[in-house]
């Protein structure tokens, strides 16, 4: 098993439909997040989760909903997306301690495209 | 302003050859990390080495080395005798301060690094 598990690999939806990105870690890492990746911009971070707890939303619409059961699993819920929100969205954990504290795990993100 | 600059948005090596991929961050904390990783067609991100701002050796990993420049907040990736498996993406990122509950990294937009045979 990978360190870092994202489910599916690509979506393709309409503008109406409901969907949801899955991410799993197998690591033991305490914190988890949702990043997006659009072509030519740097990666944007949209949410952070520690210990199952929102941590920081980086004024992402309301269209994308995280969801955190537990620290090995997080969800984004996708609602009446927009074309621009096209992009490979990228799950990653990370440990708060050590000495590369902050190193992010990443997936294998979940292309996305909204048609 | 960007706080991670990579200025180089292509490059091309020779196999074998060394190349180096420039960055240049801004902070005004005393602590922070410096990451590089690399990004196949796959989509993964895998995280190649790290540099902390008060470590005086540059790092190394394997062919991966980071010239490390406090003063000039530079933290170039050198590749050393290139591969073809080493064409993809490279991003560097900056984690700033220390302390909290968890920690988030800065991106820059990235280096498309292309080996030719």
């Amino acid at each position: 098993e990978t360190g870092v598990t994202q489910t599916p690999r690509h979506l393709v939806m309409g503008m109406t439909n409901k969907k949801s990105l899955k991410c799993e870690q197998h690591l033991g890492h305490n914190a988890m997040y949702w990043y997006k990746q659009s072509a030519k911009k740097p990666l944007e971070l949209m949410f952070v989760y520690n210990f199952k707890e929102q941590t920081e939303n980086n004024s992402v619409p309301s269209r994308f909903s995280p969801e955190c059961p537990n620290s090995s699993h997080l969800f984004l819920h996708l609602h009446t997306l927009q074309p621009e929100d096209s992009a490979l969205y990228l799950c990653a954990s990370s440990q708060d301690i050590g000495r590369a504290a902050g190193e992010l795990f990443f997936g294998e993100g979940s292309r996305l495209t909204v048609l | 302003a960007q706080k991670i600059t990579q200025t180089q948005p292509g490059m091309f090596v020779q196999e074998k050859e060394a190349v180096t991929l420039d960055c240049t961050y801004d902070t005004s904390d005393q602590s922070y990390g410096l990451f590089w990783y690399k990004q196949p067609s796959s989509g993964e991100m895998i995280f190649l080495i790290y540099q902390g701002s008060y470590d005086e050796q540059n790092a190394t990993e394997g062919r991966y080395s980071l010239n490390f420049q406090k003063a000039r907040k530079s933290a170039n990736l050198v590749i050393s005798a290139s591969q073809l498996g080493d064409s993809a993406m490279y991003f560097c990122a900056m984690r700033e301060g220390r302390g909290g509950s968890n920690y988030k990294l800065t991106f820059g937009k990235g280096t498309l690094l292309t080996v030719n045979p």
